[in-house]
């Protein structure tokens, strides 16, 4: 499975979009590109994934650039809630496991 | 649906103890997993089913045994407790579609003294 790079941690204000980036260049053509978070001390969650197109949920919406060697997760209004350690992870169809990395803390600020 | 569960919450044993944590879904899933996580760091992978009756090891399988008997259930079990177990254990399943997401249940703080 491709690794990612993701920034520690970010910022963002309360109401305002949440933009996270990843970078994910050694994807292959049968990856596909999974978001997850962790709220502290609880299970990871489930957000969203996708393969090639822009994809969106009622939680989150999700870029990938058309070479697909990055992606931005975007939760559109986010509130103290969204407050959370946010993993980006490329996985292949036929791969069992989900390399977590360090993931980004993103904090909501007031 | 209930989702993922486990149980306990919350454990603590002594080293060389032996115990199960428990892991059900509602969900009719067919691959079930089990994670650890140490403090500041991300899950690691410990063993896996594909479906009732098939289970694989993962990245960290050593000192712990699963089995598969139904497609609900998905139980852990510490063979020899050691202090280096003391972790955040979780479970998580997910459909029959590899590209699905998994679900993740609450947890099972384990401490080993």
């Amino acid at each position: 499975d491709a690794k990612t790079t993701q920034p520690p941690s970010m910022d963002c204000a309360e109401g305002r979009a949440a933009n996270l980036p990843c970078n994910h260049s050694t994807i292959s053509g049968n990856e596909y590109v999974y978001w997850y978070r962790q709220i502290h001390s609880q299970g990871p969650q489930y957000i969203i994934h996708g393969l090639k197109n822009n994809e969106t949920n009622e939680m989150a919406s999700l870029i990938i650039t058309e070479d697909r060697k990055s992606s931005t997760l975007i939760l559109p209004h986010a509130t103290l809630r969204d407050t959370a350690v946010y993993y980006c992870i490329v996985r292949g169809t036929g791969a069992n496991n989900l390399f977590f990395g360090t993931g980004t803390r993103l904090t909501v600020i007031p | 649906n209930a989702g993922v569960t486990q149980t306990p919450k919350f454990q603590v044993l002594k080293t060389g103890q032996s115990m199960t944590l428990q892991c059900a879904q509602d969900m009719n899933h067919e691959y079930m997993s089990w994670y650890r996580q140490d403090p500041g760091m991300g899950l690691r992978l410990i063993h896996y089913s594909v479906g009732a009756g098939i289970t694989d090891q993962g990245e960290v399988p050593n000192g712990y045994n699963v089995s598969r008997s139904t497609t609900e259930d998905f139980p852990l079990r510490l063979l020899s407790a050691a202090p280096s177990q003391t972790s955040v254990y979780f479970c998580a399943s997910r459909g029959d579609s590899s590209a699905t997401g998994q679900y993740f249940g609450p947890g099972t703080r384990l401490t080993v003294t």
